[in-house]
């Protein structure tokens, strides 16, 4: 089945250092690809997406690309926050019964300090 | 435009206790999700609806979880009788018919004591 595999936190960055968070999957066909951020206490956003090999997502100075050949949709940023300090989860979009259905990852810690 | 909503953010219960938690998706989003998000996991998909119709629903514990979307709007999600495992963070989604983005409320965190 449908799997995604992300590094483990929590990551820990001085602000303005370089981020990445690597991500990985297994799926059939091709799946859109996504990264969701969450805050404390707050639900799921969307941060970026992808829906086909070679595309590029962005939003918020956050980008990442999908990779067919390595199976990756890894998430990086020149230069990280404070206020990027939060839960960041690499997801799939596979079909089942006629819907689209979300796998997720465990999710990345990542903690800017000053 | 208005997000999606749920209700209630917070619920302490003890086993055997039954819970209902209430969703409100975005306006005209006729596809609905519930996932179950425990704590250092990502989100797992507990049950999917298209309109008031169940597409997906292979994840969902049956013989203790139960959900409805009687007119296609407002969903709930019933877990009768809980227990110490169902301690978790219930997301509600919404997205358009035939779209692969989904958009997220805040969740009800559930405690079973």
């Amino acid at each position: 089945g449908d799997s995604v595999t992300q590094m483990e936190g929590p990551v820990t960055l001085s602000e303005e250092a370089f981020l990445t968070i690597n991500c990985t999957y297994t799926a059939t066909g091709y799946p859109s690809l996504f990264w969701y951020v969450q805050y404390p206490g707050e639900g799921l956003q969307l941060l970026l997406k992808a829906t086909k090999a070679d595309d590029k997502g962005s939003n918020k100075g956050f980008e990442a690309t999908y990779r067919k050949e390595t199976t990756s949709f890894h998430l990086e940023k020149g230069s990280v926050q404070v206020s990027d300090s939060a839960v960041y989860f690499c997801a799939l979009s596979g079909l089942t019964g006629g819907g689209n259905k979300l796998t997720f990852g465990t999710g990345t810690q990542l903690k800017v300090e000053l | 435009e208005a997000g999606v909503a749920q209700s209630p953010r917070y619920k302490i219960i003890e086993k055997r206790q039954s819970v209902a938690f209430w969703c409100n998706p975005i306006s005209g989003h006729a596809t609905l999700y519930w996932y179950q998000q425990i704590l250092g996991q990502g989100p797992k998909l507990l049950i999917q609806f298209q309109n008031n119709g169940v597409v997906d629903d292979s994840q969902l514990p049956k013989d203790r979880f139960s959900a409805e979307r009687l007119k296609g709007v407002d969903s709930t999600l019933k877990i009768q009788p809980a227990k110490l495992e169902d301690s978790a963070v219930y997301l509600c989604a919404s997205s358009w018919q035939g779209s692969d983005t989904q958009y997220f409320g805040p969740g009800t965190r559930l405690t079973v004591l």
